[in-house]
């Protein structure tokens, strides 16, 4: 099992703040790491998947970095606003055998953006 | 569109009652993976599937079995449903994808189930 963590566990941002969460992952046997928002009542959707050391991605007003040689991820959200209130998870992606493609998810971060 | 149904939002079942939760997906992939959500614990893997017929445990397979007769179909059972099975069940499906920088296997998930054992 691949232990994952991800923090803070909850965020209260006023709109228009900037805002930034951790995961934290193995650096050993390191695969690829993924990115989901999770808003009430839907699906949980793709955000980024990152796989080499350095990585930057950005989709409008959210963006993540990668480090794989010390085992962490950030998420930044630029100016956030009530459309940003979702649990944000990150999943590491284990490289063994017949596990390829199973996903080792954080516990995620719960983020409400006050209006 | 990758889409995932799942074959019901809610349900109620009673202590003992043998369930079945169904997961479709239309997009041919070769991986399915069923998980419940509880709060503060976040998405814990019960069972996959990377092939028809073929199943893995997760985390926490203890009281579900699944099964895969066809590609595109993934369902979990309850035996014996049980009180602390109350929960939300996420299905997902997932394809290997060659990418720029690796291999990618993002998942696609359902809508969600959210079963209540009385």
């Amino acid at each position: 099992i691949l232990n994952v963590e991800q923090s803070p566990q909850s965020l209260h941002v006023q709109e228009g703040d900037s805002t930034n969460f951790t995961c934290s992952f193995p650096s050993s046997n390191f695969y690829a790491l993924h990115w989901y928002r999770w808003e009430t009542a839907k699906s949980p959707e793709a955000l980024f998947v990152m796989t080499l050391n350095g990585d930057e991605k950005k989709k409008g007003r959210i963006s993540a970095t990668l480090n794989t040689k010390e085992g962490y991820s950030y998420l930044y959200i630029k100016g956030s606003q009530p459309e940003d209130s979702a649990t944000y998870l990150c999943a590491s992606l284990a490289d063994r055998g017949s596990t390829l493609g199973r996903l080792y998810f954080g516990r995620g971060t719960q983020l409400t953006v006050w209006p | 569109d990758v889409k995932v149904t799942q074959s019901s939002r809610y349900l109620v079942k009673r202590t003992g009652e043998k369930v079945f939760l169904e997961c479709v997906q239309d997009m041919d992939h070769e991986n399915m993976f069923w998980y419940r959500q509880d709060p503060g614990l976040g998405l814990r893997l019960i069972y996959f599937s990377y092939d028809v017929k073929m199943k893995e445990k997760g985390d926490i397979p203890e009281g579900y079995s699944v099964s895969r007769e066809k590609k595109e179909r993934f369902s979990l059972i309850l035996e014996s449903a049980s009180t602390n099975q109350t929960s939300m069940y996420l299905c997902a499906s997932s394809l290997s994808t060659v990418g720029t920088s690796g291999i990618y296997y993002e998942q696609y998930f359902g809508p969600g189930t959210r079963l209540t054992v009385t």
